[in-house]
C-alpha cells in the first residue's frame, strides 16, 4: 500500500520559469492538503483540494500560485514566474476524510531557486 | 505571529537521559497533535491528544495535554538516538475541521 507520494523530490528553477509539483494521495484518499515549510519553520498551510474542488486556498499567495486536483491523476501546485523567496519544502498530505483522522505526509519537494 | 510557541528550539543531550518538550499557546484547540520529522522526510504523526489533561503514552514517549486544551507537553524516558529528529506540534481550532496551526518544532539530538 503506497503512501504519499511526492513527485519531484529535489526540484531546481531559475528565477521566472514555472514550478510543477505534484502529489498523489494515498489509494482511497480524496483529500490533499498542501503545506509549505521554511528552515527553522512549522508547517504553514496553503490549500486544501478534494477531487476536482478547491474548498480553502486562503494560505495560498493570490498570484502566481495555484493547485488542482483532478478527476484522474495527481494533486498538482504550480508556481509562475517563481522567485528566490519560493524556495522551501512543499509538503503533500492526504486523508480518507475532512482532518478529524490522522493525515498522511508525503516526502516533500524541495525547490530551490537560483 | 506564532500561535504554536514549542521550547526549546534546539536540545541535544547524551543517550539515556530524560527529556521534556513544549507547545504552547493563549488559544485553545479542538485536539493537538504530535509529529516526528527526520531530515529529508515529511512529517510522521506520533499521537493526538483530544481531552484536556490527557496522557498517552508511546513505549518511552508520554504527551500530556493540557488542563485547558492550550499546552502540551512530550516527555521522553532514557532517550535513544533513534529519537533524534524534529519534533512538531499541531493544533486544529475549534472552528476549523481541517485547518492545523503548526509550531516551529524542537530539534532534538541524541548523542550516543
Amino acid at each position: 500500500n503506497a503512501g504519499v507520494m511526492q513527485n519531484p523530490r529535489h526540484l531546481v528553477r531559475r528565477r521566472g520559469q514555472e514550478a510543477r509539483l505534484r502529489c498523489s494521495p494515498m489509494k482511497g484518499h480524496s483529500h490533499v492538503y498542501w503545506y509549505r515549510q521554511l528552515p527553522e519553520e512549522g508547517l504553514k498551510f496553503m490549500v486544501y483540494l478534494q477531487k476536482e474542488n478547491i474548498i480553502d486556498e486562503s494560505g495560498m499567495p493570490k498570484e502566481r500560485f495555484s493547485a488542482e486536483f483532478p478527476k484522474e491523476g495527481p494533486s498538482i501546485l504550480r508556481i509562475q514566474q517563481v522567485v528566490r523567496g519560493d524556495s522551501a519544502a512543499y509538503f503533500c498530505a492526504s486523508s480518507p476524510q475532512e482532518l478529524s483522522t490522522e493525515a498522511f505526509f508525503g516526502q516533500g519537494t524541495r525547490l530551490t531557486v537560483v | 505571529t506564532q500561535l504554536l510557541e514549542q521550547s526549546p528550539q534546539f536540545l541535544s543531550i547524551q543517550e539515556g537521559e530524560n527529556l521534556t518538550v513544549y507547545c504552547n499557546s493563549s488559544s485553545v484547540f479542538s485536539s493537538l497533535q504530535w509529529y516526528r520529522q527526520e531530515p529529508g522526510e515529511g512529517p510522521v504523526l506520533l499521537v493526538t491528544v483530544v481531552t484536556g489533561g490527557e496522557v498517552k503514552k508511546l513505549k518511552r514517549l508520554t504527551f500530556q495535554f493540557g488542563d485547558a486544551r492550550k499546552d502540551s507537553s512530550l516527555h521522553i524516558t532514557a532517550a535513544q538516538p533513534g529519537d533524534t529528529g524534529l519534533y512538531l506540534c499541531a493544533g486544529k481550532m475549534r472552528d476549523s475541521n481541517y485547518q492545523l496551526i503548526w509550531g516551529a518544532g524542537t530539534k532534538l539530538i541524541i548523542k550516543p
